[in-house]
């Protein structure tokens, strides 16, 4: 299969929770990056971490990335109901500059 | 940031015509593109890769005779749905790579729509 995996597939919490989304994957990378998705729209940029970063912040999110287990996480700090969205992971894979798209968390945030 | 642009962001067509989508790289030069499909509530999923001065490879599964691409400068990729049918209304997205700062950019995508 070309893509990862993400779990859950659906998540729905109440504003003001954390929201945590798992990503796997399956080659060796250079980097991998999360990105939002309104329903219907383009893709927002999110966050890139290296294959050699173990840990990146910006504002409210959260990204590990372990390697040995082939695995990154995305948590999102303190949800609004505007962080509504599904959320992609996606790897380059090793050497072929090729995004390699999860299968994706929709998220829900009720007010 | 660097921006890419697709054109049209939308498009409404009957079956049988064929539709050409433009991908561009605003301020920056793009070696390599990226083109890429999502039906409805479902991941992208990589069509092909569009290298300048050369032909297009293809992701397994993707008829190359039905989406031509054609990545004729360094800041414009195109992609053309041949023949097009009901089952290829999706929402196309093409990707840019800037090799200078080794990162991928990504266009607002387009939607077609197959009568």
């Amino acid at each position: 299969s070309q893509q990862g995996e993400e779990d859950p597939q659906a998540l729905s919490i109440q504003e003001g929770e954390n929201a945590t989304m798992n990503c796997s994957y399956k080659t060796s990378i250079n980097n991998l990056q999360w990105y939002r998705q309104n329903s219907g729209r383009g893709l927002v940029h999110l966050i890139l971490i290296r294959s050699n970063e173990r840990e990146k912040h910006s504002g409210r999110l959260r990204v590990t990335l372990d390697t040995s287990k082939k695995s990154s996480s995305l948590l999102i700090t303190a949800s609004r109901a505007a962080d509504t969205a599904s959320y992609f992971c996606a790897t380059d894979r090793w050497r072929t500059y090729k995004y390699i798209f999860g299968t994706g968390t929709r998220l829900k945030v009720l007010a | 940031g660097a921006v890419v642009s697709q054109h049209p962001s939308w498009v409404i067509c009957k079956s049988g015509t064929s539709v050409k989508i433009e991908c561009r790289s605003l301020d920056f030069q793009a070696t390599t593109m990226f083109w890429y499909r999502q039906f409805p509530k479902q991941s992208l999923m990589l069509m092909a890769t569009s290298n300048e001065g050369s032909k297009a490879t293809y992701e397994q599964g993707v008829e190359k005779d039905k989406f031509l691409i054609n990545h004729a400068s360094l800041t414009l990729s195109t992609l053309t749905v041949t023949s097009a049918h009901p089952e290829d209304s999706s929402f196309y997205i093409c990707s840019a790579r800037d090799s200078i700062s080794d990162t991928q950019y990504f266009g607002p995508g387009t939607r077609l729509t197959v009568l």
